[in-house]
């Protein structure tokens, strides 16, 4: 069973910080890696996607795999209050095609 | 540009009725995946999709469920004889292609409420 693992959290940080998200999966063969922004009630936005070992920045967010430890994350620097949602962690198998297997998600709070 | 649309947004139907559920993927795109999110849970893939085409239904129930990608119009993903179970919020979204790097876009959902 190919399984994508995130802590449900909630993971609370103060306004400005750094917000460390985790995630690790299953499959050493995976390929694309993906993180997806859901607030509450809505349908989940694509935020960042990463492909190789490394950091990818976007903005003020950055990406992170580590393909021997089949781990990635996701920091957010200066964390704001309208970052306050779930953030999925998505996972694309070895074999799967373009099929997406997600993590349960981890709910962060960004707290004035 | 339109995005992934689904309709409709919210949909009660009361047991054993049946429940259809559309999307209409983002123009240029022929890849179709159905999600479904129960409460307080993460996504489940549930099928995949091109053109007149399952590509994998691995995710699918073996009862009641089922689904199509006509040559035609939208993706319909259908449910006989709904139950209370069934209640969840399902996603449509839709990739360009089927290669591993291209990110799925999501539709708004279709909340279903069985009553």
């Amino acid at each position: 069973q190919k399984e994508v693992e995130q802590n449900s959290g909630p993971l609370s940080v103060p306004e400005g910080a750094i917000a460390s998200l985790n995630c690790t999966y299953s499959d050493r063969g995976s390929q694309s890696f993906f993180w997806y922004r859901q607030y509450s009630g809505k349908s989940p936005e694509l935020i960042m996607s990463i492909y190789s070992n490394g950091d990818k920045e976007d903005g003020r967010f950055t990406a992170q795999l580590n393909k021997a430890s089949q781990y990635v994350s996701l920091l957010i620097r200066d964390s704001q209050p309208s970052d306050s949602a779930t953030y999925l962690c998505a996972v694309s198998f070895t074999g799967g095609g373009n099929k997406l297997t997600f993590g349960t998600g981890t709910q962060l709070k960004v707290e004035l | 540009n339109a995005g992934v649309m689904q309709n409709p947004r919210h949909l009660v139907r009361r047991r054993g009725q049946e429940a259809r559920l559309r999307c209409s993927p983002m123009k240029g795109h022929s890849h179709v995946y159905w999600y479904r999110q129960l409460p307080e849970e993460g996504l489940k893939f549930m099928v995949y999709l091109q053109k007149e085409n399952i590509i994998d239904e691995s995710g699918m129930p073996k009862e009641r469920f089922s689904a199509e990608f006509p040559k035609e119009g939208p993706s319909i993903l259908r449910i006989q004889q709904v139950v209370r179970g069934d209640s969840a919020a399902y996603f449509c979204a839709s990739s360009a292609a089927g290669q591993i790097n291209s990110p799925l876009h999501f539709g708004n959902g279709t909340r279903l409420t069985v009553t």
